[in-house]
């Protein structure tokens, strides 16, 4: 399997653009999440899926947050619209039950 | 919820020396301690967990041991070697909530 698969791996946007991120899981993991990365918050857990199904938003900032899982091999996190505060690395897991949790290698978001 | 603190921030050592990382955590219900270990540009990889049941546990020169007590857990990397240079985080978990906390990270960087 190539791993958790993130894209875009880099994105450059304007302010009140949206953004939209993609990313494939390990085929047969049951579990998906969507962490935020950032210099002064560190690793924050902004939402989570189970079997496709959204477990915990809590992390979730605001509104113009949204994620969805279609299917079990693909979700998407967008962002609309996008503020410079938003500028962070995105990261996206994967998990089976009882497993090792998987990271993509991010996507990196600079809002300007 | 679940508070990690990580110490310290930033760790540099002599090759061959070693390496300790301090976590505490403050919900006594995590008993799932993993290990994280990020390089530049990738994304999270777990490199060694230990669960509530143990005190400690060994992966050839990574080690990480667990006071339930104290609500501490640290990790050991001996005989350095400059690709253990990363960022290195803990975090903690209910065994029945996926939802890991982690610390704020160490940067560790070993000297040839």
């Amino acid at each position: 399997d190539a791993g958790v698969i993130q894209s875009p791996r880099h994105e450059v946007t304007e302010m009140g653009q949206e953004v939209t991120l993609r990313c494939k899981p390990i085929s047969g993991h049951d579990y998906l999440f969507w962490y935020r990365q950032t210099m002064m918050r560190g690793l924050e857990l902004l939402i989570y899926f189970n079997n496709n199904v959204p477990i915990d938003d809590s992390g979730m900032p605001e509104d113009r947050f949204s994620a969805k899982m279609p299917n079990a091999s693909f979700s998407t996190l967008k962002i609309q619209p996008s503020e410079p505060r938003d500028s962070a690395v995105y990261f996206c897991a994967s998990l089976p039950s009882n497993g090792e949790l998987f990271f993509g290698e991010g996507s990196r978001l600079t809002v300007l | 919820g679940e508070n990690v603190e990580q110490h310290p921030s930033t760790l540099s050592v002599q090759e061959g020396d070693s390496a300790v990382i301090k976590c505490t955590y403050s919900d006594s219900a995590s008993n799932y301690f993993p290990w994280y270990k990020q390089e530049l540009g990738k994304g999270p990889q777990l490199i060694i967990d230990i669960r509530s049941n143990v005190g400690e546990k060994k992966d050839q020169r990574i080690a990480v041991t667990l006071n339930k007590t104290a609500k501490h857990f640290s990790l050991h990397i001996t005989e350095t070697q400059p690709e253990d240079s990363a960022v290195y985080f803990c975090a903690a978990s209910p065994s029945n909530d996926y939802k890991l906390s982690f610390g704020a990270g160490t940067t560790v960087t070993v000297r040839a």
